[in-house]
């Protein structure tokens, strides 16, 4: 099935250091969810975002939906050993489809 | 939110038998979904559970493979029939709030095929 673009796919970072990732398509989304992903664990929703240019916090977490609505943006800052994981996007092209497509990941791994 | 839980939580089966999955909700919701999900890969739609009516299955994924019940608002499961170890993978059960568009997850079911 159609997935989204994440990137970048993996990344390797210093404890203390703020994080970037997006999440791209070729297509128009109405609603943009993103998650956190632990080992051996299911996915746990971090933000939801509804509205095009939105910017929405939790904690040191903040997502933006892209202007375009064909992306979306999460920032970590300050990033701890415990934001380790895979983050994963989702979006919803609303207009009477109501099934999320999720993105291809992308793996966290913090240096202490 | 949802708190979603499932059972069992791993399992490891034989060839040729078949594993169900349950999975329930802590509250009414409007649409339960049941996904694939290969380790450190992305999740794969397997089918939308539907209340009191066939489920609707994805491209690649058919009824006589994974059979699918939603007796009621809150509960539904998964049957991998006639295993083989390509049905090796975590499945993952997921929910929909009434007047919510988020989407919760349980936390797995861990399935070996030997």
């Amino acid at each position: 099935g159609q997935q989204l673009n994440q990137s970048p796919q993996s990344m390797f970072i210093q404890e203390g250091e703020d994080v970037s990732m997006n999440c791209t398509s070729s297509s128009i989304f109405n609603t943009w969810l993103w998650y956190k992903q632990d080992p051996g664990e299911g996915p746990v929703l971090l933000i939801a975002l509804y509205k095009a240019g939105e910017l929405t916090s939790n904690g040191r977490l903040t997502a933006q939906f892209g202007i375009t609505r064909k992306d979306s943006f999460l920032n970590i800052s300050a990033s701890i050993p415990s934001d380790v994981g895979i983050y994963f996007c989702a979006g919803q092209r609303g207009a009477g489809t109501y099934k999320y497509i999720f993105g291809t990941g992308t793996r966290l791994k913090v240096l202490a | 939110s949802a708190v979603i839980s499932q059972k069992p939580s791993r399992d490891i089966c034989q060839r040729g038998t078949s594993l169900t999955i349950q999975c329930q909700v802590d509250s009414q919701v409007t649409m339960m979904f049941w996904y694939r999900q290969q380790p450190g890969q992305s999740l794969t739609l397997i089918a939308t559970a539907n209340q009191g009516s066939e489920a609707t299955y994805e491209s690649g994924f058919v009824i006589d493979k994974f059979p699918i019940s939603r007796p009621n608002l809150t509960f539904s499961t998964l049957t991998v029939s006639n295993l083989s170890p390509e049905d090796s993978s975590i499945y993952l059960c997921s929910a929909r709030p009434i007047s919510y568009n988020e989407q919760f997850f349980g936390p797995g079911t861990r399935l070996t095929v030997l």
